[in-house]
C-alpha cells in the first residue's frame, strides 16, 4: 500500500514569496491534516479536511496560509507571502474516517521549507 | 488545554542500554495516548499507542504503560540498538466518544545510540 505523498521535499524561497506543497493522501483516506513542525518542536496543527470540507483550521494563520481539497483527494497549503518564521517542516497526514473507531494518522516525508 | 511534556534531549546512550523517556500530559476526559518515532530524513510513524488507562502498548521491544494516577506513559526499552536513534514524540488525542481525533504533540526527545 503506497504511503502519503508529498512535494517538494525541500524548498527555499525568499520572504515575501510565494510557496505551493502539494500531498496526496492514502488512497481511500477521507480524513487529510497538514501540521507545521518548526525546528525543536512538536508538530502542529495547521488544517484538518473530512473529504473536500474543513473541520478545523482555528491555527492557520488565514492572512498568509490556504488550504483546499477541491476533489477530497490531494491537497495544496499555500503560504503567501512567506515570512521568516514560516520555515518549517509541513507535514501531510491521512487516516480513515471510521465512526466509533479509532483513526491511526499516516503521516508523509514532510517538505523542509527555509524562508530566506 | 491539553498538553504533553516530555524530557528534553538529547539522550545519549551507549548499546544496550536501558531506555527511559519520560512524558507526562495534562487533559480533560480520558485521552488515548502515543509514542511517534521519526527517524532522519523520515516522516513521523506510530510506535505504539495506549487507549486506557493500565494499558501497555508495545512495539519493537518498546513498552509504555498508560499510569491515569500519575499521568504519565514513559517510553522504555530494555536494550537500545544503534538503529534506534530518533526523535521520539509523545503524544495524545481526544477521547473515541467525542470523536475527536486531534493529536497534540510534545516537543519530542533525539536520541543517540552510540556503538
Amino acid at each position: 500500500e503506497a504511503g502519503v505523498a508529498q512535494s517538494p521535499r525541500y524548498k527555499i524561497i525568499e520572504k515575501r514569496q510565494s510557496v505551493a506543497f502539494w500531498c496526496n493522501p492514502i488512497s481511500g483516506h477521507a480524513t487529510l491534516y497538514w501540521y507545521q513542525q518548526i525546528l525543536g518542536q512538536g508538530p502542529k496543527l495547521l488544517i484538518q479536511f473530512q473529504n473536500n470540507g474543513v473541520v478545523d483550521d482555528s491555527q492557520l494563520p488565514k492572512d498568509r496560509f490556504s488550504a483546499e481539497r477541491l476533489k477530497g483527494v490531494d491537497s495544496t497549503l499555500k503560504i503567501q507571502p512567506a515570512k521568516l518564521e514560516d520555515s518549517a517542516v509541513y507535514l501531510c497526514a491521512s487516516s480513515l474516517a471510521l465512526s466509533g473507531s479509532y483513526n491511526e494518522q499516516f503521516f508523509g516525508p514532510g517538505t523542509r521549507l527555509t524562508v530566506l | 488545554g491539553d498538553s504533553v511534556t516530555q524530557m528534553e534531549g538529547p539522550v545519549t546512550l551507549s548499546e544496550e542500554a536501558f531506555l527511559t523517556i519520560n512524558c507526562t500530559y495534562t487533559a480533560t476526559g480520558y485521552p488515548s495516548l502515543f509514542w511517534y518515532v521519526q527517524y532522519p530524513g523520515e516522516g513521523l510513524q506510530l510506535l505504539l499507542k495506549a487507549t486506557k488507562a493500565d494499558d501497555k502498548g508495545s512495539n519493537k521491544g518498546f513498552e509504555a504503560t498508560y499510569r491515569k494516577e500519575t499521568t504519565s506513559f514513559h517510553l522504555e526499552k530494555g536494550s537500545v540498538q544503534v538503529s534506534d536513534s530518533a526523535v521520539y514524540f509523545c503524544a495524545l488525542s481526544g477521547p473515541l466518544m467525542n470523536r475527536d481525533d486531534k493529536i497534540i504533540f510534545g516537543k519530542g526527545t533525539r536520541l543517540h545510540i552510540l556503538p
